[in-house]
């Protein structure tokens, strides 16, 4: 039973480009959310993606956008990265009607901003 | 605004004691409440979690117990072993948010001496 995965593992990118991460639910999960963990925090709660469509957000600027594929996978989108941008980004999948299906995270990507 | 305080930052525990991780809450809106325990290089895994109808769960050696006047919930590992050493983080999340909107505290690091 294959789990979240994510990819890349790591990344580099300089200030003002912009990056793509991606991620594969684990098996039977339809809903997708995306968390930032800066080095030594908590995750925080960037959005969370299903039937396609954002459902809820957390307090990121619209620099950070998303898009869920029929075959429920995402990407997670960054645009005009700032060095503030540099954490590990978290997948995480869920069942979205089961009112106690646990979030089960991916190992994450580290992306290091210069 | 730090919706979720978790303490201690660390915590240094010998082998077979308790370790004990406390976590308070602002948002009476909350209503699911997980652990989650986090190795290096890996995203985190849910231990065990609760919701406010119960005071106390308990799983193997893990135990949550919660207090909802004082707005206030904790970890108790039994037996503390070694291979607990890791990063704990306690959460929550409001109704209709779902398991996967988590408001996460900072995180405790645990380490176990043998």
């Amino acid at each position: 039973d294959a789990g979240v995965t994510q990819s890349p593992t790591h990344l580099i990118k300089t200030r003002g480009q912009q990056v793509t991460l991606r991620c594969s639910p684990k098996s039977g999960h339809d809903t997708v959310s995306w968390y930032q963990q800066a080095l030594g925090q908590g995750p925080q709660f960037i959005f969370q993606y299903y039937e396609e469509e954002e459902r809820q957000r957390g307090n990121f600027p619209d620099r950070f956008s998303g898009h869920q594929f029929p075959n429920y996978s995402s990407e997670l989108n960054v645009n005009a990265l700032l060095l503030g941008d540099s954490a590990l980004y978290l997948c995480a999948s869920s069942l979205v009607d089961r009112d106690n299906s646990p979030l089960h995270f991916g190992n994450g990507t580290r992306l290091t901003v210069t | 605004q730090q919706q979720v305080k978790q303490s201690p930052q660390s915590l240094i525990v010998q082998k077979g004691g308790i370790s004990i991780i406390n976590c308070a809450y602002e948002n009476t809106a909350f209503d699911y409440f997980p652990w989650y325990q986090q190795f290096p290089g890996k995203g985190p895994a849910l231990l065990i979690a609760i919701r406010p109808d119960v005071s106390e769960k308990k799983e193997g050696r893990f135990t949550i117990s919660f207090n909802k006047s004082a707005k206030q919930f904790s970890l108790h590992i039994m037996d503390s072993q070694p291979g607990d050493s890791a990063t704990y983080f306690c959460a929550a999340s409001r109704a209709g948010a779902g398991s996967y909107q988590l408001t996460f505290g900072k995180g405790t690091k645990l380490s176990v001496i043998p």
